[in-house]
């Protein structure tokens, strides 16, 4: 079946410039997270939806940053005001149910001039 | 604070040496080690779950095992399609089930 998917897969924006990312997870899975990949660091979490449950937004580096998801469906991450610093792979994992292996679409790549 | 080591941060390897890769981890509690593979341009691909001392996976090449405080990914034989760089990640017992990664090693053989 289809894997999670990611949109755009690329993006070069200007500072100060908002943007919208989107994930479509895989049909039926109730988890989904997003992550951030600084170049030559680690995976970052940044946020994460169980079903109906309020959110973890724990991982938030600003309140620049945002995200929604439409019951088990579709998300969107929105950074607003983009800084260079925020120049990074942008990942969208889902799960199953909570606590099972995560599967990672391919991430969009975003670029701040 | 959750943490993740990875040792090397890459590794050389000629096809057919084989090699082990480590991930040191703490954790208040685990609720399981993840390994994935991660080829460039490409989002992490799932490869193991480990949830407790003593546990190995194996699939094709690799065999990943774990003990209380870090975990091995042992790659038996390897051939120039096992280049990629492979992540550990650690899911705490408490709290939500997001993972805390490491920066991974960078493995690539070579012909």
């Amino acid at each position: 079946g289809a894997g999670v998917s990611q949109s755009p897969s690329n993006k070069v924006t200007e500072k100060g410039k908002d943007v919208e990312l989107r994930c479509d997870p895989i049909s039926g899975h109730t988890a989904l997270y997003w992550y951030r990949q600084r170049l030559g660091q680690g995976l970052e979490f940044l946020i994460y939806f169980q079903g109906n449950s309020a959110p973890d937004k724990s991982g938030l580096p600003s309140d620049r940053f945002s995200a929604e998801r439409t019951g088990e469906s579709v998300s969107t991450l929105t950074i607003q005001r983009t800084q260079q610093e925020d120049s990074a792979v942008y990942l969208c994992a889902s799960s199953l149910s909570e606590y099972q292996p995560q599967h990672f679409g391919d991430g969009t790549r975003l670029s701040i001039l | 604070e959750d943490q993740v080591t990875q040792s090397p941060e890459a590794l050389r390897l000629q096809e057919g040496e084989s090699s082990s890769l480590n991930c040191s981890y703490t954790v208040s509690g685990l609720r399981g080690l993840f390994w994935y593979r991660q080829d460039p341009g490409k989002g992490p691909e799932f490869l193991f779950t480990l949830y407790s001392a003593g546990e190995e996976k194996e699939k094709e090449r690799l065999k990943a095992t774990l003990t209380k405080k870090e975990s091995f990914l042992h790659i038996t034989a390897p051939k120039p399609e096992d280049s990629a760089t492979y992540l550990c990640a650690v899911q705490p017992t408490s709290g939500y089930s997001t993972l805390t990664f490491g920066k991974g090693t960078m493995l690539l053989v070579s012909p």
